[in-house]
Order: structure tokens, then C-alpha cells, then sequence
């Protein structure tokens, strides 16, 4: 069981716009620790997509975005691709976890 | 940018101790503003944070509690790498794991990711 909660997949046609939700609680998200998105594709390295809620690293198309409110934070995906098909994962600070970096249990893009 | 590459065996017998190895390159292990972690992945436990070190003028580390007793995470600097050792593994232990970089302390975000060795517990 994730900290982090999020649906366990989403779809959308290519062109689409795709939201996928992260849900937290007042010990993490809502305590106003940084959420963090990371984009996976089984078999290889994860890799960061957005940080501190809403930035996105070099090299990281602006089709992907992050906000954050209250006890949760969403990634949104535009103009939907073919290859954003994969697995996604957000990721925060919980300050009463036994593991105090913590991620949500993932959702997987499906792109019809 | 900087890249992390990982070693080690893919399977451990069960009470040994599993050992990994991830070599940096891009940035010292003993920069000031980074911190190494080690990350797991299983299907029963998804994305799970293990630990990680970091230097501040000296070495410091934090561990997860469900590992915390078991669990040693060490820089080289001479290989400008780091380690993970888990004792008395079980088959619970099988998973993907992961070493992980995180920049600065500006963001506590996971900035590069190792390529990831997945680890069986099994006699």
C-alpha cells in the first residue's frame, strides 16, 4: 500500500489531454513538501519529469506540466504521443513514514 | 548531465548479503549539494526508498525503517562510487534496485536514476 495514492491507469487518443492524480495526506503533500513526477518505462532507469510541483528539468517537453493543492499535486499531459505511453510515478517527502521519501504506486498510460 | 551505472550480482541465496555498486560520473561522490540513494521496486511493495549518504564536511546517512537493521550504504571515493549492502536477505528482498541521484537541495527530487539490477532471492 503506496503512500502516495494514485489511479492505476489512465488512457487517452494521441492529441488528448491525460491528467493523472497523486493524492497525499497533511503528514506529506499537505504538510507543503515538493512533489516530484517521474516518468518509467519498464526496463529502463526512471526518469524525472517534474520537481519541486511544477518544474520541469532540461530537455523535458512543456506537453508536461505539474501542480500542486492542498493534500494533492497532478501531472498533466498535452497534445498526447504515442511514446508518452508508460508508467508514471509521483514522489514526495512524508515527515511520518518509515521511509521519508515516498511515491505513489504508479499509473500506467495507455495511449489508444 | 552525469550518469550513474550500476553492478553487482542478480541473484542472492537467502541469510547472504546483497551487494551493489553504482559508479558516478558527472560529479564527485563527496559534492557537497548531492545526496546517493537506493531505490527498490517490487510488485508487492512498489517504488520503495531504501537510504542514502551524503557529505556535508562529513559523511551522514539515513536509512528506511523497514531495512534500517540490515543495511549499510557506503561511498567510495577513491572509485568515486557507492554501495549498498542488505544482510540476511529473504526472498521479500527480490526486487529491482536502483541507485539514485539526487542534485542539490534545492529540490529533494531524484535527478538520475541508475540503469536498475534485478535482484533474486533464492537458494
Amino acid at each position: 500500500q503506496s503512500v502516495l495514492t494514485q489511479p492505476p491507469s489512465v488512457s487517452g487518443a494521441p492529441g488528448q489531454t491525460v491528467t493523472i492524480s497523486c493524492t497525499g495526506s497533511s503528514s506529506n503533500i499537505g504538510a507543503g513538501y515538493d512533489v516530484n513526477w517521474y516518468q518509467h518505462f519498464p526496463g529502463t532507469a526512471p526518469k524525472l519529469l517534474i520537481k519541486g510541483n511544477t518544474n520541469r528539468p532540461s530537455g523535458v517537453p512543456d506537453r508536461f506540466s505539474g501542480s500542486k493543492s492542498g493534500t494533492s499535486a497532478s501531472l498533466a499531459i498535452t497534445g498526447l504521443q504515442g511514446e508518452d505511453e508508460a508508467d508514471y510515478y509521483c514522489q514526495s517527502y512524508d515527515n511520518s513514514a518509515s521511509a521519508n521519501w515516498v511515491f505513489g504506486g504508479g499509473t500506467k498510460l495507455t495511449v489508444l | 548531465q552525469g550518469q550513474l551505472q550500476q553492478s553487482g550480482p542478480g541473484l542472492v541465496r537467502p541469510s547472504q548479503t546483497l551487494s551493489l555498486t553504482c559508479a558516478i560520473s558527472g560529479d564527485s561522490v563527496s559534492t557537497n549539494s548531492a545526496s546517493w540513494n537506493w531505490i527498490r521496486q517490487s510488485p508487492s511493495r512498489g517504488l520503495e526508498w531504501l537510504g542514502r549518504i551524503y557529505y556535508r564536511s562529513n559523511w551522514y546517512n539515513n536509512y528506511a525503517d523497514s531495512v534500517k537493521s540490515r543495511i549499510t550504504i557506503n561511498p567510495d571515493t577513491a572509485k568515486n562510487q557507492f554501495s549498498l549492502q542488505l544482510e540476511s536477505v529473504t526472498p521479500e528482498d527480490t526486487a529491482v534496485y536502483y541507485c539514485a541521484w539526487v542534485k542539490s537541495t534545492d529540490y529533494d527530487a531524484f535527478d538520475v536514476w541508475g540503469q536498475g539490477t534485478m535482484v533474486t532471492v533464492s537458494s
